[in-house]
């Protein structure tokens, strides 16, 4: 059964500081997925990584897949306030569009 | 940009009564999910639907949930007798070629049974 594991699972920052989450997970996959969630809504695609070594970026956001170490890393440059919200990653096992699996989040508190 | 719709947004229905949640997955989409979040908790799959049926489907959906696809667009997820614990957000989800653009979630059902 496919785990998929992310720690921090609770971020609190300040702004302007640079911060990594991290998503491990168990079986081999080379698709992963991360979403952002704000409180009481729905989940907002991010990044898609589909092959190792895949790297994205996105304002102070950048993203990276290590399919050999089962790992993928959300980094965070300068943050500011709205940044806030909780991150998710999620792996899709099989490349066969059955399911991806989340991760159990974490929750990016940034602060003033 | 195109959107994975739910209706409705907010449910409350009676333990042991009947719901059905609705979702209009994206036109060109294959491949049709739902999900559930308790409060605060991580995102659990129950179900995927490829062609006209169920791919895969985990523990949490057993005889008490179905889907059904009754028409070209329309894509739902019944409870058949509601438990407190069914308490949830549930999302459906859509994706096109294998998920290689990514899977794209709906706004949400939450759902509560008293």
């Amino acid at each position: 059964e496919l785990k998929v594991e992310q720690n921090p699972l609770f971020l609190s920052m300040q702004e302007g500081k640079n911060y990594t989450i991290y998503c491990n997970y168990s079986t081999t996959s080379d698709r992963l997925y991360w979403y952002r969630q704000d409180p009481g809504k729905s989940l907002e695609s991010l990044f898609v990584l589909l092959s190792n070594g895949a790297v994205k970026q996105e304002g102070r956001l950048m993203a990276s897949l290590d399919t050999k170490a089962r790992l993928s890393t959300l980094h965070i440059t300068a943050a500011v306030h709205d940044l806030s919200a909780t991150y998710f990653c999620a792996v899709d096992m099989d490349s066969s569009a059955s399911k991806i699996i989340f991760g159990s989040g974490t929750r990016l508190s940034i602060r003033p | 940009e195109p959107e994975v719709t739910q209706t409705p947004s907010h449910q409350v229905t009676q333990m042991g009564q009947e719901v059905i949640l609705r979702c209009v997955p994206i036109s060109n989409h294959l491949y049709f999910y739902w999900y559930r979040q308790i409060l605060g908790q991580k995102v659990e799959f129950l179900v995927s639907f490829y062609n006209n049926e169920i791919s895969e489907k985990s523990e949490i959906f057993d005889d008490q949930f179905s889907v059904e696809r009754p028409d070209g667009s329309n894509f739902t997820l019944k409870i058949r007798s509601t438990k407190l614990e069914d308490s949830a957000m549930y999302f459906c989800a859509s994706t096109g070629e294998t998920g290689r653009r990514g899977y794209t979630f709906g706004s949400g059902t939450r759902l509560t049974v008293v």
